[in-house]
């Protein structure tokens, strides 16, 4: 079946200019992860959608980071006035809403995204 | 605050070799620890996940045992093959409970080459 998608693959933007990027999860999944991989850093844990749940937004470093999560479907991550240190690989998961293996997380391919 | 650390850094072996790779965490607290593999230009992909009632997990030829008490993981490759080349992510998820949290902290990675 199909995975976790994501678009663009690559985007190549202007500082001071808006982004966004598009999450479609696995067709039954209830949660959605958004994370970023900086060079050299771990990931980071951006927002997390679950069913009708108000989401979990901690992760997100500023205000100019947003996501949407239309029809417990696609989610898309909005990135406003990007900055260079927005520059990385932005990653989507999703999983089951159940516990132990259910919550096994399935990623996309990532958009890596570079600010100049 | 939990912090996820994985040594080594980098490993280069022999094809057919037996190897470890190690994660460490500094709260006891978790919820489940997961293994992921990253391929280069691709998403990360769950590998094995352990409950914290759980004292390992066994897939293939990959174990990964859970020691909680002393905040340690490690993930043993039996007969390294050229295609398990790729870097090892290690990630907690905080919390004692099943909870609402899936919020993972990651290590930075074992980058692992296997040369035939």
């Amino acid at each position: 079946g199909a995975g976790v998608s994501q678009s663009p693959s690559n985007k190549v933007t202007e500082k001071g200019k808006d982004v966004e990027l598009r999450c479609d999860p696995i067709s039954g999944h209830t949660a959605l992860y958004w994370y970023r991989q900086s060079l050299g850093q771990g990931l980071e844990f951006l927002i997390y959608f679950q069913g009708n749940s108000a989401p979990d937004k901690s992760g997100l470093p500023s205000d100019r980071f947003s996501a949407e999560r239309t029809g417990g479907s696609v989610s898309t991550l909005t990135i406003q006035r990007t900055q260079q240190e927005d520059s990385a690989v932005y990653l989507c998961a999703s999983s089951y809403q159940g516990t132990g293996v259910q919550e096994t997380q399935y990623f996309g391919p990532g958009t890596r995204l570079l600010v100049l | 605050k939990q912090e996820v650390t994985q040594i080594p850094a980098a490993l280069s072996v022999p094809e057919g070799e037996n190897l470890v790779l190690n994660c460490s965490f500094t709260d006891s607290a978790i919820y489940n620890l997961q293994w992921f593999r990253q391929d280069p230009g691709k998403g990360l992909t769950s590998l094995l996940l352990i409950q914290s009632s759980q004292r390992e997990q066994t897939s293939g030829r990959l174990n990964a045992s859970l020691d909680k008490s002393s905040g340690r993981s490690t993930l043993y490759i039996a007969a390294s093959q050229p295609g398990d080349s790729a870097t090892y992510l290690c990630a907690v998820r905080p919390g004692m409970g099943a909870g609402n949290n899936r919020k993972l902290i990651w290590g930075l990675g074992t980058s692992l080459a296997v040369n035939p």
